[in-house]
């Protein structure tokens, strides 16, 4: 059974980075067939895909054209997780943030995942 | 990029109801549609994929319809865990997007 476990900070300031983690087990990061993404969710956003990391005998990133400046994707091999980086973080930004995996572009596995605040 | 857009936004509806939600593209995205439900507190959780495949473990009074631009989600016997809301999902090209969600509530 394939389980996505985020973590990470609740709560970051204006103009700093957003930083989460998310933890696969029984799959791997690795993996030939699936793409590890970063979802958000909020009220006046609704649901918004920010990008993925997948390997196909190297590593690919796609990103979102609204947070392709400030946002990076990583892979981590030796841990079998990946990360999301999100620079120069507004108050917009405030969201419950998800990791999914995907095989054909519908995400079959979630994370729990973790509700951002963007507040000084 | 490719707009979604459910209707109705929200429906009541009594246990055993039949339920249908639509889901209309900006574009053709020929049967590159899915739909998940979200409880409360909870991620998403995929339905139907390829607009009407059933996804493993969910229950068969769920079903989807359509190609094109215009779908259907089916809750043929709704019943009291199926109060949540639904959101569709393009799969057809990056960005994937999502529709504003339907928020199924009790009558």
């Amino acid at each position: 059974q394939i389980q996505l476990q985020q973590s990470g900070p609740e709560l970051v300031k204006p103009s700093q980075t957003l930083s989460l983690t998310c933890a696969i087990s029984g799959d791997s990061v690795s993996s030939n067939s699936a793409a590890w993404n970063w979802i958000r969710q909020s009220p006046s956003r609704g649901l918004e895909w920010l990008g993925r990391t997948y390997y196909r005998s190297k590593w690919y990133n796609d990103y979102a054209v609204s947070v392709t400046s400030r946002i990076t994707i990583n892979p981590d091999t030796s841990k079998n997780q990946f990360s999301l980086q999100l620079n120069s973080v507004t108050p917009e930004d405030t969201a419950v943030y998800y990791c999914a995996r995907d095989q054909r572009w519908y995400f079959e596995v979630w994370g729990q995942g973790t509700t951002v605040t963007v507040s000084s | 990029d490719i707009q979604m857009t459910q209707s109705p936004s929200s429906l009541s509806a009594s246990v055993g109801d039949r339920v249908t939600i639509t889901c209309r593209a900006s574009q053709s995205i020929s049967s590159y549609l899915n739909w998940y439900q979200q409880k409360p507190g909870k991620a998403p959780k995929l339905l139907i994929y390829s607009a009407s495949s059933l996804q493993s473990g969910v229950p068969s009074r769920f079903s989807g319809s359509g190609s094109g631009t215009d779908f259907t989600l089916t809750i043929s016997s709704l019943q009291p865990e199926d109060f949540a809301t639904y959101y569709c999902q393009q799969s057809y090209s990056t960005p994937p997007s999502f529709g504003g969600g339907t928020k199924v509530e009790i009558k």
